[in-house]
């Protein structure tokens, strides 16, 4: 049971604009610790896709967004393509873990 | 190019020892720290541990504290998880990562591609 909660799974048309959630508590997100999401293709290693709530690795597209609020963070991705099939989560640090943690992931099926 | 190869996966008994290996190249490996992460079949990702850069300082989840130890050799650019005492739920692809800091949280910009562990009698 992860401590960052994300949906199983979201699905999307090619063109539409789909919203990942991630929820914490006060002991991650609400504690103002940074939200990081990965992208991970199947069968494939994870890629980091978005690092402190809204930034952008170089190559990565301007489809891909983040936000937070409160306890919770936010993952955007407009324009919908096929190649955005993929499981995505999000990760934060916990300070009563005293650890890292990740969301339990959440598949995107492209329609 | 940065490239993280990690290598010492395989088949182990319940109780028995492994020692995992992540050779670092393209990048001033003693300037980062460095996380493993582990995934098991068909789940998601859980962080397992993780070391500075100097390897002065380590960090483990509950799961594996006292079973596990992360180590590093920084004149042979290489990391390494020593697991004892492995159980069933073990049982994962390790990544090895290397660790961004981000103002609060650290963020892993690139990965190894995974070996594989299997514990089973």
């Amino acid at each position: 049971q992860s401590v960052l909660t994300q949906p199983p799974s979201v699905s999307g048309a090619p063109g539409q604009r789909v919203t990942i959630s991630c929820t914490g508590n006060s002991s991650n997100i609400g504690a103002r610790y940074d939200v990081h999401w990965y992208q991970q293709l199947p069968g494939t290693a994870p890629k980091l896709l978005i690092f402190g709530i809204t930034n952008r690795p170089s190559g990565v597209p301007d489809r891909f967004s983040g936000s937070t609020s409160g306890t919770s963070a936010s993952l955007a991705i407009s324009g919908l393509q096929a190649e955005d099939e993929a499981d995505y989560y999000c990760q934060s640090y916990d300070s009563s873990l005293s650890g890292w943690v990740f969301g339990g992931g959440t598949k995107l099926t492209v329609l | 190019e940065v490239q993280l190869l990690e290598s010492g996966g395989g088949l182990v008994q319940p109780g028995g020892s492994l020692r995992l290996s992540c050779a670092a190249s393209g990048f001033t490996f003693s300037n980062y720290a460095m996380s493993w992460v582990r995934q098991a079949p068909g789940k998601g990702l859980e962080w397992v541990s993780r070391i500075t850069g100097s390897g002065g300082s380590t960090y483990y989840a509950d799961s594996v504290k006292g079973r596990f130890t992360v180590s590093r050799d920084n004149s042979k650019n290489t990391l390494y998880l020593q697991m004892n005492s492995l159980r069933a739920e073990d049982t994962a692809v390790y990544y090895c990562a290397r660790d961004r800091l981000w103002g609060s949280v650290d963020y892993f910009d690139c990965w190894g591609q995974g070996t594989l562990v299997t514990v089973s009698s």
